[in-house]
């Protein structure tokens, strides 16, 4: 069993959905990464946060560190968000451990 | 600022062959890692280091060697390739501190025939 896992593992919405991903962990953490990675490959953090809520834009990530959980959630989604996206704790120390990432389609 | 820079992109070895892929970031960020990437797993750390002259291993060493003789520098070097060290291998940096954001390289796909 990884210790962070993500759900789903493949996402397909039609444009202007709202999109859920979530990711949950085994261990207590200190803090939690959401990034992104395109379809040419790169990867960009998204967010990265310890406790509540942050908001960029259309993009909402949340943490629940009583629950070992977080969600991304995507407003009004359009085919440019299609990417996969991968959840990564600082289980222990300063290492990240890495979720499988789910790729997301948005279908115009 | 060019952030974390990796080469090459892409790399074709035989078994058998070395070969180091450069990484390196302009940011003085103490904190680099190397990672690699293979279809159904998640990034998997290979080594990692915490300051110039700094290095430790990650979860998949073996096979991997790493130097850091300078903060902007952080290079893998790949001794005798094997099939199985196909992938695609990341690069990325932090500042020091246990939550500070973490910046990725473009990638290198290196393909072992």
């Amino acid at each position: 069993k990884n210790e962070v896992e993500q759900s789903p593992q493949n996402l397909t919405a039609q444009e202007g959905e709202f999109i859920t991903i979530n990711c949950s962990y085994s261990v207590g953490i200190s803090a939690l990464h959401w990034l992104q990675q395109h379809p040419g490959g790169g990867i960009v953090s998204l967010f990265m946060l310890s406790s509540g809520k942050k908001k960029h834009g259309r993009l909402i990530a949340t943490i629940n560190i009583q629950e070992k959980h977080s969600s991304l959630h995507i407003t009004a989604s359009h085919p440019r968000d299609s990417a996969v996206y991968i959840c990564a704790a600082f289980l222990s120390g300063s290492r990240l451990t890495f979720g499988e990432g789910t790729q997301l389609t948005v279908n115009p | 600022n060019a952030g974390v820079t990796q080469t090459p992109k892409f790399q074709v070895l035989k078994t058998g062959q070395s070969m180091t892929l450069q990484c390196a970031q302009d940011m003085n960020h103490e904190y680099m890692s190397w990672y690699r990437q293979d279809p159904g797993m998640g990034l998997r750390l290979i080594h990692y280091s915490v300051g110039a002259g700094i290095t430790d291993q990650g979860e998949v060493p073996n096979g991997y060697n790493v130097s850091r003789s300078t903060t902007e520098d952080f290079p893998l070097r790949l001794l005798s390739a094997a099939p199985s060290q196909t992938s695609v291998y990341f690069c990325a940096s932090r500042a020091s501190g246990g939550q500070e954001t973490q910046y990725f390289g473009p990638g290198t796909r290196l393909l072992v025939l």
